[in-house]
This record gives structure tokens, C-alpha cells and sequence, in this order.
């Protein structure tokens, strides 16, 4: 069965500095991998997805991802982090219906 | 091209009622999907529909049932509500079957239903 892990419930950055948000997942075959983002209240937005070739995806709001099929890993990254980047994230991995890790809670120091 | 629409936005229920929420999809999209978000389980997938007929479901009770409509729009509806289907409940749309190639899901603002 499909599984995704989010090792950090939250994480704390300052304004202007870099991120990563760690993603590790289980699936037998070829993942098709997704992180969305979910500001208070809201639905989730899609911000970058894998499905095949290329490992480092570029998304939405300068995020970027690297497929890692070795560690099985799906890390997001930003090089400079807005306030308004402060949210929770989601990865998530495809096998016929999506299966989503616990979340990250973003906090963004000024 | 309108988002994925879902309402009602927020609902209050008392145990042992049942409930209605609807989804839009987004216009071309065929496939829907439902999510439950609680604090305590995060999002689960409850079942996923496509030209009319379920095509995938998660392990939920069958107090929870859905239906999907010559436009595409759905329906679920949790019978016998207990406190605990207190959650935010999320419908996702997806131009094909979730799983295919390159049909990402498109996700809803959610209803918020609260079972007092």
C-alpha cells in the first residue's frame, strides 16, 4: 500500500531564508508525486507535481522539487521564503487515488 | 474557467442526522473525489467518481455514499452523523480518472461540518 511521510509537523524559518520540507513515500511502482499547500480554511493548491522525467520539478511561487527514487524522497525547496509563504504542505503520492502525508506547518519569522 | 465549487461553505448538524454536500467540478472535468480532513487523521480519501459510477473507495462506513450526475457534478451524504464526521470535507476534480497520467486533482475551498 502507498504511504507518505512528513517527518516535521512544523518548521520555523525566517523571512528571506532558504526551505526544505522533507517528503519520503512508499509505492511499489512508478509514484506519481504532488505537493499542495492549504492556507487556513482553504482547499489545497496544487503546487508542483512529478510524473515522470525530468526529477527537479519547478512550481508555482518559486517552489521547486527533487524526485529522489534512491531515498525514496520528494523534498520541496525555496531558496528566499515570504511571510506570506506561512501555511501547512502536503506531499502527496498517486496510485489510483491520492494519499497524503500528515502535513508541515510553515511558520515565517520576520 | 471557474474553480471547483462546493457548498454549503459551512454546516451544523446534531447526531443521528443526515447530510447532503455538493460539488461542481470544473467545467470538462469528469472524475470527483471526496476527502475528509480532521485534526486527528489529516486527509483521507473516501471514494472517487467517474462518468457516473465509483470507480475507487477508501475504508469508510457505508453511512458515507455518493453519486455523480450526467454533469458531472456529485453528491455525498453521510448518514447517522456521529461527533466524530465533525471535519472538512474536500472534493477534488480531475480532467481524467485521479490516478492516469497528468490528471492532477483541482481541490474545492471545502464544507466545514460540525456535529454537535
Amino acid at each position: 500500500a502507498q504511504s507518505v511521510t512528513q517527518p516535521d509537523i512544523h518548521i520555523t524559518v525566517s523571512e528571506g531564508a532558504s526551505l526544505e520540507l522533507r517528503c519520503n513515500y512508499s509505492y511499489g511502482a512508478t509514484p506519481y508525486l504532488f505537493w499542495y499547500v492549504q492556507s487556513p480554511g482553504q482547499g489545497l493548491q496544487l503546487l508542483l507535481k512529478y510524473f515522470s522525467g525530468d526529477t527537479l520539478v519547478q512550481g508555482i511561487k518559486g517552489f521547486e522539487a527533487e524526485f529522489k527514487r534512491s531515498q525514496s524522497s520528494f523534498n520541496l525547496r525555496k531558496p528566499s521564503v515570504h511571510w506570506s509563504d506561512a501555511a501547512e504542505y502536503f506531499c502527496a503520492v498517486s496510485g489510483g487515488k491520492l494519499v497524503f502525508g500528515a502535513g508541515t506547518i510553515l511558520r515565517v519569522k520576520s | 474557467k471557474a474553480g471547483v465549487t462546493q457548498t454549503p461553505r459551512y454546516l451544523i448538524k446534531t447526531r443521528g442526522q443526515q447530510v447532503t454536500l455538493s460539488c461542481s467540478p470544473i467545467s470538462g472535468h469528469r472524475s470527483v473525489s471526496w476527502y475528509q480532513q480532521t485534526p486527528g487523521q489529516g486527509l483521507q480519501f473516501l471514494f472517487e467518481y467517474f462518468s457516473e459510477t465509483q470507480r475507487n473507495k477508501g475504508n469508510f462506513p457505508g453511512r458515507f455514499s455518493g453519486r455523480q450526475f450526467s454533469n458531472s457534478r456529485s453528491e455525498m451524504n453521510v448518514s447517522t452523523l456521529e461527533l466524530g464526521d465533525s471535519a472538512l470535507y474536500l472534493c477534488a476534480s480531475s480532467a481524467g480518472l485521479a490516478g492516469g497520467t497528468n490528471n492532477e486533482q483541482f481541490f474545492g475551498p471545502g464544507t466545514r461540518l460540525t456535529v454537535l
